[in-house]
């Protein structure tokens, strides 16, 4: 499988939104509701912020959120702190048990 | 409280085998499958494979077939990782995580494993 398309960098004001894209295929975002999203701070190891494409882990602010439409995924942060600046990653099945990760997205608070 | 915690860091020379551990806790074993991620120095994710620790079944990602092998322990709530003929290329952090809804909810600390001669 190839990997999900993301942007590479996105930068944004404090208390602003944002919405980061994955752009997959019919046979992985398009075929199932099954896209997680991930922040990944320096050094640390990920931390999923939504599964299922929508649903937010318990702990995770409601500041995010998930979406879909046809092959691509959304990832929306609204009121952006800088404590949200880090690097997002999407993922998605993709058929056969198995799962593509996106090339992930660094998300710069200015 | 759910927590997944992976054996050391390990240096290894090219064509040599690594094998990760990762232990878990906070939750019954069976109940989840593990996953396995790696991350290369300043590069994204990538998705291994996962092991079903109640039946012990296992699913690859294609460019590791044949190289890697996950096992568990069910004594001890451990899933192993064994990955074989090491190159440059497999220099990364490798991660498990307990899979939720096909991604994963709680990852352990990372381990870094680096090959070079």
């Amino acid at each position: 499988q190839s990997a999900l398309t993301q942007p590479a960098s996105v930068s944004v004001s404090p208390g602003q939104s944002i919405t980061i894209s994955c752009t997959g295929t019919s046979s992985d975002v398009g075929s199932y509701d099954l896209v997680s999203w991930y922040q990944q701070h320096p050094g640390k190891a990920p931390k999923m912020m939504i599964y299922a494409g929508s649903k937010r882990p318990s702990g995770v602010s409601d500041r995010f959120s998930g979406s879909k439409s046809g092959n691509t995924a959304s990832l929306t942060i609204s009121g952006l702190q800088a404590e949200d600046e880090a690097d997002y990653y999407c993922s998605s099945y993709a058929g056969h048990s198995a799962v593509v990760f996106g090339g992930g997205t660094k998300l710069t608070v200015l | 409280q759910v927590q997944l915690v992976q054996s050391g860091a390990e240096v290894r020379e090219p064509g040599a085998s690594v094998n990760v551990s990762c232990k878990t806790s906070g939750y019954t074993f069976t109940t989840y499958y593990i996953l396995w991620v790696r991350q290369a120095p300043g590069q994204g994710l990538e998705w291994m494979g996962v092991i079903d620790p109640s039946s012990r079944t296992t699913v690859y990602a294609q460019q590791f077939r044949g190289r890697l092998t996950m096992t568990r322990d069910t004594s001890t709530g451990t899933v192993y990782m064994e990955l074989s003929s090491l190159r440059s290329q497999d220099t990364a952090v490798y991660y498990c995580a307990r899979r939720y809804g096909w991604g994963g909810d709680y990852w352990g600390q990372g381990t870094l494993v680096s090959v070079s001669s």
